[in-house]
């Protein structure tokens, strides 16, 4: 099945830097590939996500890039908020067939922004 | 209002007393699954539905069981509860976004305790 390694586990960067976070997944046949973010006590929410056709997406501060061949995507958070400390997940899925709706994340980052 | 719901929201069991935590959305989604999170370990999959009578293993089912029988509902059950099953669980359920892609709405959580 997928495998999804998620690095660093925590990650600390001051009001205005960037931030970046790294997932490599094991299974060729994933094709879909959201970033989740957890506030404490709370529940997951989707912030972005990129499919296998794509190699790069953005949205305002936030962009996830793709790797097909190497096997890994990056979230990238620019000019970041002291709101944006939280927990960061990874995750592939697989396109068709019973693929589709399993969902094996990566073991979350701990992002921490000082102001 | 959209939503995922579930019950109960905390739980302290005893070792093998059978137990069940419902889950129900209002979103009319074919997709339904269910996680743990544990620490360290970020989110992983124990079930997950893909419409009314459907459904697979997702990466740690052991111990598990659920049902689908109707497309707003998708309850977990633990038969004979253990210790290793304390954690936090959460229920969520899943549109389609694009051909290959499809943002999961989690519920809120349910922090179970098995002694």
């Amino acid at each position: 099945g997928e495998n999804v390694e998620q690095h660093p586990s925590t990650l600390s960067v001051q009001e205005g830097d960037s931030a970046v976070i790294k997932c490599t997944y094991s299974d060729s046949a994933s094709n879909y590939f959201p970033w989740y973010k957890q506030e404490l006590g709370k529940r997951p929410q989707l912030i972005i996500d990129i499919r296998s056709n794509v190699g790069e997406k953005k949205d305002q501060r936030i962009a996830v890039t793709l790797n097909k061949t190497a096997k890994h995507f990056s979230l990238h958070i620019t000019e970041t908020q002291p709101e944006d400390s939280a927990v960061y997940f990874c995750a592939a899925s697989g396109a068709g067939g019973t693929s589709y709706g399993k969902l094996t994340f990566g073991q979350g980052t701990i992002l921490t922004v000082h102001p | 209002e959209a939503q995922v719901t579930q019950n109960p929201r905390y739980l302290i069991t005893v070792t093998g007393k059978k137990l069940t935590v419902t889950c129900s959305q209002n979103m009319n989604h074919e997709y339904m699954s269910w996680y743990r999170q544990d620490p360290g370990l970020g989110l992983r999959q124990i079930y997950y539905s893909m419409n009314v009578e459907v459904t697979d293993k997702g990466d740690v089912p052991e111990g598990y069981k659920v049902s689908r029988k109707e497309k707003r509902n998708f309850p977990l059950i633990l038969e004979s509860p253990s210790p290793n099953q304390t954690s936090l669980y959460f229920c969520a359920s899943s549109r389609r976004t694009g051909t290959a892609s499809y943002e999961q709405y989690f519920g809120p959580g349910t922090r179970l305790t098995v002694t």
